[in-house]
């Protein structure tokens, strides 16, 4: 069992250039989710899937943040234009929904926009 | 709206002795659900243990256990003989029931744990 997978580690990217973090849930757990922390708001909560559906997106800014699951195996968060305040880690994480309901969490992706 | 309050950001202990983190809830919902995450110097964050709002017992898992006081909204993670490696950012969370409609998890800001020599 590799655990949650995130892909990059680390991006930087310059004002107003588009973000693609990419998350490979456990196998077999049902659903994803997406925090983000930053030291100002710790953990923040942005949306999560349910069997590939979008279940509640409450958390994610309304502008320029978007996030899909097409499959079982990967779901992805886009921000377009991206902006300095965007910086954060980014961290997915996978639960089994019929078992223990435990979230386990990717190692993050940390974004850093110039 | 749920709420999760750690109010101590940093503590300091020296090994092998018992140490208590603080964590009060706000929740509307009869049914919830606490917990307790570690994240390491790494970036890990890590599941520590949980407790299921309509259970009395509290929860124990290895060296850590909880001192729910369900009147008073407290979920404690109390860590006994604790070691250096226990020296990490411990977040307490809550999910309330799915009566909610909601399964966000929502954590609290953290307690910085230093286990000393």
């Amino acid at each position: 069992n590799a655990g949650v997978i995130q892909t990059p580690r680390h991006k930087v990217t310059g004002k107003g250039q588009e973000a693609t973090l990419w998350c490979e849930p456990i196998s077999g757990h049902s659903a994803v989710f997406w925090y983000r922390q930053t030291i100002v708001q710790g953990l923040e909560f942005l949306t999560y899937f349910r069997n590939q559906a979008p279940i509640d997106d409450s958390g994610m800014p309304k502008e320029r943040f978007s996030a899909q699951m097409p499959n079982q195996s990967h779901s992805t968060l886009k921000i377009q234009s991206t902006q300095p305040q965007d910086s954060a880690v980014y961290l997915c994480a996978s639960v089994d929904w019929g078992g223990a309901e435990t979230l386990y969490f990717g190692s993050g992706t940390r974004l850093t926009v110039l | 709206a749920q709420k999760v309050t750690q109010t101590q950001t940093s503590i300091s202990v020296v090994e092998k002795t018992t140490v208590t983190m603080d964590c009060v809830y706000e929740t509307r919902d009869s049914s919830y659900f606490l917990f307790w995450y570690k994240q390491t110097a790494s970036g890990e964050i890590v599941f520590l243990i949980r407790q299921d709002s309509y259970k009395k017992e509290n929860a124990t898992v290895g060296h850590y256990s909880l001192n729910f006081q369900k009147p008073k909204s407290s979920i404690g993670l109390i860590i006994t003989a604790t070691q250096i490696e226990d020296s990490a950012v411990y977040f307490c969370a809550m999910r309330e029931g799915l009566a909610s409609g909601s399964w966000q998890l929502i954590f609290g800001s953290g307690t910085q744990l230093t286990v000393m020599p």
